[in-house]
């Protein structure tokens, strides 16, 4: 079973750019699709978006204007950037193993996820 | 954007006995795209079933899955002290992936 961490800052200033990492072991990243998860009381489980392993991406329509994932497969890790925090982007941030069924993803390992916290 | 709404929001049963929840689409869907998640408090969701009715790795067979179109259904049998959760239903048809609000599963 692959394991994932995520990495970050936990408190990232309004209008500021959010950045994590997800570092992945006891397997590759490559021949995979990644994802970004997040979780807030008010929203519950909103998807950020999917990288695979070469590169390309799907984004959440609804953030696709603010959300930058990438991946760098020489240190087993992917990242997640959000522009232009507000309030509402506080929740907590899985990253997630996508496995790839009749052309969509279901999700079938978790990093424990990382609270972040968008306040001045 | 396919909307899940998941019912009941809370159900209250007893160790042993069976739980059903339900998870309806706002438009239908094909059966391949739809998952069951459990997460307990300050953990990570945990796959349970993909496609409908297959059972993730290590997933025993308390757990089982139904449904098409716009209705899907999770069953648990023999509800043991882990299973008291909450359960998420996510569909992963289309460019949008959503997930439902949740179904809270509590020992009465």
């Amino acid at each position: 079973q692959v394991l994932l961490q995520e990495s970050g800052p936990g408190l990232v200033k309004p209008s500021e750019t959010l950045s994590l990492t997800c570092s992945v072991s006891s397997g590759s990243i490559k021949m995979n699709y990644w994802s970004w998860i997040r979780q807030s009381p008010g929203q519950g489980l909103e998807w950020i978006g999917n990288i695979y392993y070469s590169g390309t991406t799907n984004y959440n329509p609804s953030l696709k204007s603010r959300v930058t994932i990438s991946v760098d497969p020489s240190k087993n890790q992917f990242s997640l950037r959000l522009n232009s925090v507000t309030a509402a982007d506080t929740a907590v941030y899985f990253c997630a193993r996508g496995q790839l069924w009749n052309g969509g993803l279901y999700f079938d390992n978790w990093g424990q996820g990382t609270l972040v916290t968008v306040s001045a | 954007e396919i909307v899940l709404t998941q019912s009941p929001g809370t159900l209250s049963l007893s160790p042993g006995e069976s739980a059903t929840l339900s998870c309806r689409a706002s438009q239908s869907f094909s059966s391949s795209h739809l998952a069951w998640y459990r997460q307990t408090p300050g953990q990570a969701p945990r796959l349970l079933i993909y496609a409908t009715s297959r059972r993730a790795t290590g997933i025993p067979d308390r757990f089982s899955g139904s449904g098409s179109g716009t209705d899907f259904t999770l069953t648990i049998s023999r509800l043991e002290p882990e299973d008291f959760a909450v359960y998420f239903c996510h569909q992963y048809a289309g460019a949008l992936y959503t997930f439902g609000q949740g179904t809270k599963l509590e020992i009465k």
